[in-house]
């Protein structure tokens, strides 16, 4: 198993521009997430899918869009990079329930200038 | 709600030296509770978690935690520290229930260790 994989690892955007994160799981896990890792914050919860078609908002969503459309794939969509928006993003996944134990991405680097 | 605190954001202990990383937790609901590590550029690695069974908890790589209620604390300790074990690490807390997955996070504590 390849476990969660991330891509890129490393983009530069300029300010204004989109792009989308890729993320994908060979788990068959029902629940995937996306954080953000700012130095000293630690890691805050973006947007989250507990299945396929099912997104909700977490702690810090604005200027990111999330869709769920197979069980194996949860893209990040950032639809105009501003520089705020440079981080460290991790996808995560679980299983739904259970002891909650999740599976994290290799992140990706992420700056805007 | 829930939230953890994650005292000292630095810590620096000399090889063979106990390891204590400290975390308090709040939670309005019985918690699940998670240490994670992660090493220079890479991402995050559980090291042992506590989900209601046993109060002392034992991981990978030689350490543990102990689970107390009554301090809502849930602290990282390890014997003797190796210099692999410089590394970034990372408390965090869930309730169990609706939103379950929904982990909150410490601000970390980098761990230096020197010879």
């Amino acid at each position: 198993n390849a476990g969660v994989t991330q891509t890129p690892k490393f983009q530069v955007l300029k300010t204004g521009q989109s792009m989308t994160l890729q993320c994908a799981q060979d788990m068959n896990h029902e629940y995937m997430s996306w954080y953000r890792q700012d130095p000293g914050m630690g890691l805050r919860l973006i947007h989250y899918s507990v299945g396929a078609g099912i997104t909700d908002q977490g702690e810090v969503p604005n200027g990111y869009n999330v869709s769920r459309s197979t069980t194996e794939d949860f893209p990040l969509r950032l639809l105009s990079a501003a520089p705020s928006q440079t981080s460290v993003y991790f996808c995560a996944s679980s299983i739904q329930g259970g002891t909650y134990e999740q599976y994290f991405g290799p992140g990706t680097r992420l700056t805007v200038t | 709600a829930q939230s953890v605190t994650q005292l000292g954001s630095h810590v620096s202990v000399s090889e063979g030296a106990l390891v204590l990383l400290r975390c308090n937790y709040s939670s309005s609901v019985p918690p699940y509770l998670f240490w994670y590590v992660q090493y220079p550029n890479q991402g995050l690695q559980l090291l042992l978690k506590y989900t209601s069974a046993a109060t002392l908890v034992k991981g990978i790589n030689g350490f543990e935690a102990e689970f107390k209620k009554s301090e809502t604390s849930f602290h990282l300790t390890k014997p003797s520290a190796h210099m692999s074990d410089a590394a970034e690490y990372f408390c965090a807390v869930t309730g169990k229930g609706g939103g379950g997955n929904k982990l909150t996070f410490g601000t970390g504590t980098q761990l230096k260790v020197e010879l």
